[in-house]
């Protein structure tokens, strides 16, 4: 399996709700990686995960909770989230420190009503 | 921290054509430089990358060259075909310390007109 996976493809939320993002890689990467997209813009890094620890904290909000159960596995809680949170959602993989090829997966598009 | 720019953000070419695309980094620590192209919709797929050991690396129709004196390095793309047309990213990174954060540059949106 060289693919880097996420579900769901589409979420539609309330700002009160409490829903979660899914990744899995089955490529036997180490470090593992949440990023942001709005509209027209660059990926925007949120979190770094390496060897299932938490390694960068790109002082994104609480209301954003990322977690890596293995190291397959990658997951971002969402929870009172705002209208501006609505994004393209990417997670993305890499074999491990110091090679840094990244692989991204198809992406979460999110929108918070 | 790491400052990429990009330039252009809007680059249309005959199909045929050459199109290139150019970024400068202003950290002397990075090292490692990969290009990304996104198609509407669609994830970023790694296209080519280079490291600062090498000048210029090659595959098939895309070329990478790499200026480390200048801080620059470029994306080349020879013979554009309808399926070029893409947003293209440029990153940057220090590889050396395990740093896996790349900073990305603002992209180029690239149309190959038929």
């Amino acid at each position: 399996d060289t693919e880097v996976t996420q579900t769901p493809k589409h979420l539609v939320m309330g700002m009160t709700n409490k829903k979660s993002l899914k990744c899995e890689q089955h490529m036997g990467h180490r470090a593992m990686y949440w990023y942001k997209q709005k509209a027209k813009k660059p990926p925007e890094l949120m979190f770094v995960y390496s060897y299932e620890k938490l390694s960068i904290n790109e002082s994104v909000p609480s209301r954003f909770s990322p977690e890596c159960p293995n190291s397959s596995l990658l997951n971002l809680h969402l929870h009172a989230l705002q209208p501006e949170d609505s994004a393209l959602y990417l997670c993305a993989s890499s074999q491990e420190r110091g090679r840094n090829e990244q692989f991204f997966g198809p992406g979460t598009r999110l929108t918070v009503l | 921290g790491e400052n990429v720019e990009q330039h252009p953000s809007t680059l249309s070419v005959q199909e045929g054509d050459s199109a290139v695309i150019k970024c400068t980094y202003s950290d002397s620590a990075s090292n490692y430089f990969p290009w990304y192209k996104q198609e509407l919709g669609k994830r970023p797929q790694l296209i080519i990358d280079i490291r600062s050991n090498v000048g210029e690396k090659k595959d098939q129709r895309i070329a990478v060259t790499l200026n480390k004196t200048a801080k620059h390095f470029s994306l080349h793309i020879t013979e554009t075909q309808p399926e070029d047309s893409a947003v293209y990213f440029c990153a940057a990174t220090d590889a050396n310390f395990g740093n896996e954060k790349l900073t990305f540059g603002t992209g180029t949106r690239l149309t190959i007109i038929p």
